[in-house]
């Protein structure tokens, strides 16, 4: 299995700032995904962060808003820009990997925009 | 478009009952299955993945699988006040890494 560790864990922000969210693995993994989840609600993907490129991004999230960096096979940052109290979610990297190629879930990153 | 139902209840079941979750897809190409617990204010863990139709068991938890019926589910024996978490059914289709969640069921385990 793979463990992901997420920083910070929790946050508060102001709105019309930006907070970069990083995402560790501990083995090298094949896809790196990027979810926010509102409380009651299930996930919703953001992202696939792809290596070395550009993510693939779902309907209804831009670049401009949620830059993702992925630049080796373990390591993975979301940006959320220009936030708003909407932003304010929990903010989950997950990767697959293994030989099942499970997916696993970091800690999660709670944001709050006031 | 893929969807992944469940039922999002409250299940209330007493100690020690037997807790069946259920989930149906409308993806005839999935292949992979996982149910994953979420405690209140954490991620979702994996506790199982079926692949092929059929039981699979691990300790307390059995996963069933019905491809022809687009039909999964999760039966926890001897249910515990701590198995009290909302349980996702995830549904990926084959050769595909991303997957399609259902809503979940909050499982309710009173003492």
């Amino acid at each position: 299995s793979a463990v992901i560790s997420q920083k910070p864990s929790r946050d508060i922000c102001q709105r019309g700032t930006s907070l970069t969210i990083q995402c560790q693995v501990d083995s090298q993994v094949t896809m790196m995904f990027w979810y926010r989840q509102q409380p009651g609600q299930s996930l919703t993907l953001i992202a696939t962060a792809n290596q070395g490129s550009e993510a693939t991004y779902e309907s209804g999230f831009v670049i401009d808003k949620f830059p993702i960096s992925r630049p080796n096979l373990t390591f993975s940052t979301l940006t959320v820009s220009n936030m708003s109290p909407e932003d304010s979610s929990i903010y989950l990297c997950s990767a697959v990997g293994g030989q099942s190629e499970t997916q696993y879930f970091g800690p999660g990153t709670r944001l709050l925009v006031l | 478009q893929k969807e992944v139902e469940q039922n999002s209840g409250p299940l209330s079941v007493p100690e020690g009952a037997i807790a069946s979750l259920n989930c149906t897809y409308s993806d005839r190409g999935s292949q992979s299955f996982f149910w994953y617990r979420q405690y209140s204010g954490k991620s979702p863990e994996l506790i199982m993945f079926i692949y092929s139709n059929g039981d699979k068991e691990d300790g307390r938890f059995t996963a069933q699988l019905n491809k022809a019926s687009q039909y999964v589910s999760l039966l926890i024996r001897d249910s515990q006040p701590s198995d009290s978490a909302t349980y996702l059914c995830v549904v990926r289709a084959g050769g595909s890494y991303i997957p399609t969640f259902g809503r979940g069921t909050s499982l309710i385990v009173h003492p």
